[in-house]
């Protein structure tokens, strides 16, 4: 069975610091994707990875597949409130399934 | 709001019942796939259907089926429900039902149904 451990599963922090969400599987990924989720609505995605060393960023938001690609991060700089909810990874194994991280629960206190 | 529509909201039955849930996908999108989230299992893929054919399957039970109906529309059926089907059911939808394959496919999830059985 294909896993994806997320790390920390919960994270409260205080507005203006960083942090940085693992995601790892011992499989290999075609493709990761990070998803934020709000209470009573559905994830939205954040961002696709699809090359080994990957890195990508969305404004505060940076984002890196690991060079075998099993692994991804998500790291914040200087998190905002409204960054406050479930950040899920999830990777696709190349046959159309779709495995989701177990998730990280974010607060950003003001 | 992500274009997706999903009835009803939120829905209480008793176990050994069964339900109909209904997801709309964003217009122009034709492959619809359903997730069961749950405190402790985390969110679960289901099932896929690409154009009205089922392309994927995942941890779905005998209990549930799915279809897409010519129209796109998509119903999950839960029968012989037991408490733990307690959940949030989301339904995503994609253009090309690649999503995050080569990632220029996206998956848009509607808000979801809460499934509450006693």
């Amino acid at each position: 069975t294909q896993l994806l451990e997320q790390s920390p599963q919960f994270l409260s922090i205080q507005e203006g610091e960083n942090l940085t969400v693992y995601c790892n599987s011992s499989s290999v990924f075609s493709s990761l994707q990070w998803y934020r989720q709000e209470p009573g609505e559905g994830p939205v995605l954040l961002v696709t990875v699809v090359t080994g060393g990957e890195v990508k960023k969305l404004k505060r938001l940076t984002f890196q597949f690991g060079d075998a690609r099993k692994d991804s991060s998500l790291h914040i700089t200087a998190a905002q409130p409204g960054d406050t909810g479930l950040y899920l990874c999830a990777g696709v194994p190349g046959t159309y399934k779709y495995i989701f991280g177990t998730g990280t629960r974010l607060k950003v206190l003001a | 709001d992500s274009g997706v529509t999903q009835t009803p909201k939120h829905l209480i039955t008793a176990t050994g019942q069964r339900v109909t849930l209904r997801c709309s996908p964003r217009s122009g999108d034709l492959s619809v796939y359903w997730y069961q989230q749950s405190l402790d299992q985390g969110l679960q893929f289901l099932i896929q259907y690409y154009n009205g054919e089922e392309r994927a399957k995942g941890n779905i039970l005998e209990r549930f089926s799915a279809q897409q109906f010519p129209d796109l529309h998509s119903e999950l059926n839960l029968s012989s429900l037991e408490l733990g089907d307690s959940a949030l059911y989301f339904c995503a939808s994609s253009v090309e039902g690649v999503a995050g394959v080569g990632g220029t496919d996206t998956q848009y999830f509607g808000p979801g149904t809460r499934l509450t059985v006693l």
